[in-house]
């Protein structure tokens, strides 16, 4: 199956400094890549929708100006967690959908973030 | 707007032994996929199966099956000859063709496959 690379695997950062987080699909191109919050035993969340060259469309509630998402070229997108907080700790997850290919979608392998 | 259930928080089975994990889901669409994704403690969400609405067939990948009913909106996972690495949470998911490629996940059954 394709392959989504997602870094870094983990990150603990102290209050109030941001932290970059990258998707990139290594062998397919992703005109959109998701990004997805998990909490211990639970469900992934949408948070957001990256679209290649274009805004990123976020689910209600995300704070746009706190998930800053990028979605710079076919194969990287990037979610930058600004001025965070302990409370944006987290399992971070994105997913990219190949673009020739609706019936699959594939995820990365997470970032798990601390903030301390 | 779309809703998938998964019912199971927990299910057991033993070793080599057949499991059925149940889902659910509800949409007014017509066209829409239904997938499964495992996700082991490391974290990883491994895709496991789809299967298309228009699609007459059960899909099958291996040890894998869907048993979709969808006159009931059911799309089952069988897992057939279970193996101790198949422990882990698996995640029912949904997409439809009106919202892209979102997909709606399911809260999750976790399976404990016992030797």
């Amino acid at each position: 199956g394709a392959v989504v690379s997602q870094h870094p695997s983990w990150v603990i950062c102290k209050s109030g400094t941001s932290v970059k987080i990258e998707c990139r699909s290594l062998d397919f191109q992703a005109t959109t890549m998701f990004w997805y919050r998990q909490f211990p035993k639970q469900s992934l969340m949408l948070m957001a929708t990256s679209n290649e060259g274009s805004k990123a469309t976020y689910e209600q509630g995300v704070e746009k100006d706190k998930f800053l998402i990028n979605h710079a070229s076919l194969t990287l997108s990037t979610l930058t967690v600004t001025s965070a907080h302990p409370e944006d700790s987290s399992f971070y997850i994105c997913s990219a959908r190949d673009s020739d290919r609706f019936n699959e979608q594939y995820f990365g392998p997470g970032t798990r973030l601390t903030v301390t | 707007a779309q809703k998938i259930t998964q019912t199971q928080p927990g299910m057991f089975v033993q070793e080599k032994e057949a499991v059925t994990l149940d889902c659910t889901y509800d949409t007014s669409d017509q066209s829409y996929g239904l997938f499964w994704y495992k996700q082991p403690s490391s974290g990883e969400m491994i895709f496991l199966i789809y299967q298309g609405s228009y699609d007459e067939q059960n899909a099958t990948e291996g040890r894998y099956s869907l048993n979709f009913q969808k006159a009931r909106k059911s799309a089952n996972l069988v897992i057939s000859a279970s193996q101790l690495g198949d422990s882990a949470m698996y995640f029912c998911a949904m997409r439809v063709l009106t919202s892209g490629s979102r997909l709606t996940f399911g809260e999750g059954t976790q399976l404990t496959v016992n030797p």
